[in-house]
């Protein structure tokens, strides 16, 4: 069954700070990749997504994820966190396709900012 | 453009009880997508209706069900309520036919059973 680690539970930044979240993935095959964002007391918004071809992504909010196949990984990055940032961060992997397209999540990293 | 809506936002209900949350797709989806987020975990997948049917379905209890109209809205019924079935449930959309691969969640209905 795929599987996704997100291994930091919470990560503190200073604002202007580079930021980098973590999410490993067990699948045999290549799955679609996903991040999204989560603000207290709301629903998730898609940051950014991997299907094929570029092993580097741009979303939206200035955030970007890079796929490594050879280390199953899908990092997320930012160059510079504004404090509008801080939320919940959320690693998704779904198998797509015709016969359904569950997303499988990680627990989360919480991100705070410092100003 | 309305994106994915959930009604209601909030629900208290008492153990035992059978509870109807309600989900209409963004606009052009036909895809709808349950999930139930846990406090402090994340969103765990219940199941998913294309074409009115169950075409996918997680880990979880027949006490879950749920189902599709003509129109695409959704529901998720719970029966026999347990105080462990106090979570987020979430609502996602999405288009089957360009490969459903990306899901558009709603705010979510907030649920508590005492």
């Amino acid at each position: 069954a795929q599987s996704v680690t997100q291994p930091d539970i919470h990560i503190t930044v200073s604002e202007g700070a580079s930021l980098e979240l973590r999410c490993n993935y067990s699948y045999g095959a290549t799955p679609y990749l996903f991040w999204y964002v989560q603000s207290p007391g709301q629903g998730l918004q898609l940051l950014l997504k991997y299907f094929s071809g570029d092993t580097l992504v741009q979303g939206i909010k200035g955030f970007e994820a890079e796929f490594k196949r050879s280390q199953s990984s899908f990092n997320l990055r930012k160059p510079s966190v504004h404090w509008s940032d801080a939320a919940e961060y959320f690693c998704a992997v779904g198998l797509g396709g015709g016969g359904g397209n569950k997303l499988t999540f990680g627990t989360g990293t919480q991100l705070k900012v410092e100003l | 453009d309305a994106g994915v809506t959930q009604s209601p936002t909030h629900l208290i209900k008492t153990r035992g009880q059978q509870v109807t949350l309600r989900c209409s797709p963004k606009s052009g989806h036909d895809t709808v997508s349950w999930y139930q987020q846990a406090l402090g975990q994340g969103p765990q997948f219940i199941f998913q209706y294309y074409e009115e049917e169950e075409r996918q379905r997680g880990n979880f209890p027949d006490r879950f069900s749920g189902h599709q109209f003509p129109n695409y809205s959704s529901e998720l019924n719970v029966n026999a309520l347990l105080l462990g079935d106090s979570a987020l449930y979430l609502c996602a959309s999405s288009f089957t036919l360009w490969g459903g691969y990306e899901q558009y969640f709603g705010p979510g209905t907030r649920l508590t059973v005492t």
